[in-house]
């Protein structure tokens, strides 16, 4: 199984780019890295999906090295309302059925 | 929009009784999934289902039970609560067969209380 690793907690300021990095060094072929935010008392929240390269949305950008053990979330000019919960997952069924989520990056935005 | 809706968002039970969480979605999605989470453990898979009566064990799965009967709804059911199951219940839901990846949408969570 994917096992993920992300730093428990990030500071940053108003304005600037954060990014946070996810280990996973046991990912599967098949295995796709997708990010979620959450809010207090809210359920977690789609950001992006990627497989490898780079994916960019509306929100944020996905970087993937060629061999995926690692993949960054990157949030460009950060304000106040992106302070949450950041999780990183790996997985989406295939042969192991079973989906992991990191233990969450908690960013705080500061102004 | 996907909607993912939990029947409650605080429920306060006492040991021993049977629970049953409800979870709904409105956009047709094969898969549901029921997590629970607690502060520094992050989110865990307890039961996901991905077709209609069919179910397969996630993480976490002892002291749990689940229905799926339709598509639209998936139940957990604590079959004899106990107090450390204590804790944020979250209902998700996905699009497409047993291997796609397609992101997950969840629910607001059930904070369930047992005395």
């Amino acid at each position: 199984l994917a096992k993920t690793t992300q730093p428990i907690s990030m500071d940053s300021y108003e304005g600037q780019e954060v990014n946070i990095t996810c280990s996973h060094n046991n990912i599967a072929t098949n295995d796709y890295i997708t990010w979620y935010q959450q809010f207090p008392s809210q359920g977690p929240r789609f950001i992006i999906q990627g497989y490898k390269t780079k994916v960019t949305n509306e929100v944020a950008s996905l970087f993937i090295p060629a061999d995926r053990k690692s993949s960054t979330l990157s949030l460009p000019r950060v304000s106040l309302s992106d302070t949450a919960v950041y999780y990183c997952l790996v997985g989406g069924f295939g042969n192991t059925g079973k989906l992991i989520f990191g233990q969450g990056t908690t960013l705080q935005v500061k102004p | 929009d996907v909607k993912v809706t939990q029947s409650s968002r605080y429920l306060v039970k006492r040991t021993g009784e049977k629970v049953f969480l409800e979870c709904v979605q409105d956009m047709d999605h094969e898969n549901m999934f029921w997590y629970r989470q607690d502060p520094g453990l992050g989110l865990r898979l307890i039961y996901f289902s991905y077709d209609v009566k069919m179910k397969e064990k996630g993480d976490i799965p002892e002291g749990y039970s689940v229905s799926r009967e339709k598509k639209e709804r998936f139940s957990l059911i604590l079959e004899s609560a106990s107090t450390n199951q204590t804790s944020m219940y979250l209902c998700a839901s996905s699009l497409g067969l047993r291997g796609s990846n397609q992101p997950q949408h969840f629910g607001d969570g059930t904070r369930l209380s047992i005395l």
